[in-house]
Parts: C-alpha cells; sequence; structure tokens
C-alpha cells in the first residue's frame, strides 16, 4: 500500500478563518513534506518533517504553521492567509530523507482564499 | 545549485506514436532521478527512477536512462495511448547532507495530450 491520504479535498476560506490540512500515511515512513503547487507550475517544497521534527523549512510565511503530531501524520495550519495562496497543497511521504528514497504524493487539497 | 530542464511543451500525438520527452539537469553532488506523472485533478505518482549513472528505469512502458556524461534523463515510451495524457516533471534529489537532502528538484513540467 503505497497510499498517502488528505483531507479535506476542497476548501473554500476567507483571510481571517483558521482552517486545517490533514495529511495520513501508513506505510511507516519516517519523513514527510509539504508542498506548494500553483496552476501549470511544478510543485514547490514548503516543509520537510524526518522522525517528527521539522527539518526544513523553506522560508515558509509564519501564516503557514505545520505540525507532525505523529510518525503517521502531518498537518498544515492556517491563518490569515492571502488570495494568492490559493493553490493545490500537496503531501509526500518517504521512508527516509535520502536522495534515493521516493516521495509519495498524495492527491491534494485544493485551497481557495477569498 | 540544482536545477532540471525539460523541454517545453506542450506535446500532442497521436495515438501510437513514439513519445520522446528531453530532460537535462545539474547538480552538486551524485543525483537521484525521477519522472512523476500528473493526471487531471490529481496528486503526482511516481512513474520510474534512476539512482546510478547507466541504470534505466521503466514502467508502463515507459523508459529513461541516466546518462551522466551528458546529464541527462529522457523519458521515452513506444507507442502512446489516449490514457497517458497528463503532465510529466523530471526531477532530482541530492543526498549527502546540506540544505538539499530530502528535496525534490523538479523541472517544469510537460503537457502531454493524445488524440485518439
Amino acid at each position: 500500500d503505497t497510499e498517502v491520504t488528505q483531507t479535506p479535498k476542497h476548501l473554500v476560506m476567507g483571510m481571517t478563518n483558521k482552517k486545517s490540512l490533514k495529511c495520513e500515511q501508513h506505510m511507516g515512513h519516517r519523513a514527510m513534506y509539504w508542498y506548494k503547487q500553483k496552476a501549470k507550475k511544478p510543485p514547490e517544497l514548503m516543509f520537510v518533517y524526518s522522525y517528527e521534527k521539522l527539518s526544513i523549512n523553506e522560508s515558509v510565511p509564519s501564516r503557514f504553521s505545520p505540525e507532525c503530531p505523529n510518525s503517521s501524520l502531518l498537518n498544515l495550519h492556517l491563518h490569515a492567509l492571502q488570495p494568492e495562496d490559493s493553490a493545490l497543497y500537496l503531501c509526500a511521504s518517504s521512508r527516509q530523507i535520502t536522495s534515493t528514497d521516493t516521495q509519495y504524493f498524495g492527491p491534494g487539497t485544493r485551497l481557495t482564499v477569498l | 545549485g540544482n536545477s532540471v530542464t525539460q523541454m517545453e511543451g506542450p506535446v500532442t500525438l497521436s495515438e501510437e506514436a513514439f513519445l520522446t520527452i528531453n530532460c537535462t539537469y545539474t547538480a552538486t553532488g551524485y543525483p537521484s532521478l525521477f519522472w512523476y506523472v500528473q493526471y487531471p485533478g490529481e496528486g503526482l505518482q511516481l512513474l520510474l527512477k534512476a539512482t546510478k549513472a547507466d541504470d534505466k528505469g521503466s514502467n508502463k512502458g515507459f523508459e529513461a536512462t541516466y546518462r551522466k556524461e551528458t546529464t541527462s534523463f529522457h523519458l521515452e515510451k513506444g507507442s502512446v495511448q489516449v490514457s497517458d495524457s497528463a503532465v510529466y516533471f523530471c526531477a532530482l534529489s541530492v543526498g549527502a547532507g546540506g540544505t538539499s537532502y530530502g528535496k525534490l528538484t523538479f523541472g517544469q513540467g510537460t503537457i502531454l495530450t493524445v488524440h485518439p
């Protein structure tokens, strides 16, 4: 089973709302990732967690707050977003953070900020 | 730094035509190379990968060979189907420490449309 699940599938929020995106995997992977993908562009890395610790933050604005409560779960908390934050948010996981390990992606959450 | 350059699209082919999507890279260190495919409205799926020079990755009739001398990883398929219509991303990952560790660097993506 190489499935990464993400909820919700779609999310519409106002600029003053607080919402969360959820990602789950049961493959025993110890690395988890958040990516942002704009239309017709490749995914851009936001955060990397390794063994539940934040390993990489790609200078993401503080209105995005990641959380890894356990090895299977990854959340992305959203607060005071801007319309330009509207995008597809992809979660991925891999066995570990190495160059040879495959990252498995979820289907994404399509976020619209009004 | 690390970068991936893919041939510009979109690419439009008839069913059963031969497909090549060019991919070249620059990397500090020894990268692993990947092809991912994204169908409309979905996340990315790994299509194939290669982790060392001269390795050939293959899956679902697609193939790509890791060419260190030309820093290339071109994707090929002998006979495309309508169901192959998607966006294809070439990507690399570099290990051995540093801030690149665990980070996938993607090309811009190539939109493939296959007509019956």
